[in-house]
């Protein structure tokens, strides 16, 4: 069965802090990696992971695959009160449809 | 920019009812899926579909059946709604995967209390 693991749970850090989210997984047939920020509705995509190794950026966001320990991180830098969402991850298996997994999230919170 | 939207933001419904859920892109994507999302549980797929009439099942489609007779609607029905379904429902749909523009979109939710 596949399976996503997030950790931590939940983080409380002050605005300027640098963060690191993990997500760790298994699953069959692996195709990509997938984060989102989930604020009060429904999930804004972040990234898609395809490669071991290759660091995606976008601003103060960036994440890193490694698919042979099969986890991914994603930092965030100088935290803004902006930031303070719920962050997904999710893998993607290489079937028809291209399934979904999901881990549980973690809820990061950033006080000013 | 609209991309998909689903019919209803809030639904209360009583245990028992018939229960239809719309989603809807403008995107031409083929992929298209339903997920429930409940606290501490993250996304939870139930069904998703790949192409007009074609459908499978996710990782939790008891309860549940689904709808494409157009590629740009994508239908979940609940045949006799029950408590354990209150929950908020995403749907979502997908570009054709392993391209470099890749794309995903989910909906605003449906947030559904059966009574």
């Amino acid at each position: 069965e596949d399976k996503v693991v997030q950790s931590p749970l939940s983080l409380v850090v002050h605005e300027g802090d640098t963060v690191t989210l993990n997500c760790s997984y298994e699953v069959t047939n692996f195709r990509s990696l997938l984060w989102y920020k989930q604020e009060k509705k429904a999930p804004t995509f972040l990234f898609m992971l395809t490669s071991s190794g290759i660091e995606k950026k976008s601003g103060r966001l960036s994440s890193i695959l490694d698919k042979k320990e099969l986890f991914s991180i994603l930092n965030i830098t100088a935290t803004q009160t902006g930031d303070s969402a719920i962050y997904l991850c999710a893998v993607e298996a290489n079937n028809a449809g291209n399934m979904l997994t999901f881990g549980g999230g973690t809820r990061l919170m950033v006080k000013p | 920019d609209v991309k998909v939207t689903q019919s209803s933001r809030y639904l209360v419904k009583r245990t028992g009812e018939k229960v239809f859920l719309e989603c809807v892109q403008d995107m031409d994507h083929e992929n298209m899926f339903w997920y429930r999302q409940d606290p501490g549980l993250g996304l939870r797929l139930i069904y998703f579909s790949y192409d007009v009439k074609m459908k499978e099942k996710g990782d939790i489609p008891e309860g549940y059946s689904v709808s494409r007779e157009k590629k740009e609607r994508f239908s979940l029905i609940l045949e006799s709604a029950s408590t354990n379904q209150t929950s908020m429902y995403l749907c979502a749909s997908t570009s054709p995967p392993g391209q470099s523009d890749y794309e995903q979109y989910f909906g605003p939710g449906t947030r559904l209390t059966v009574t």
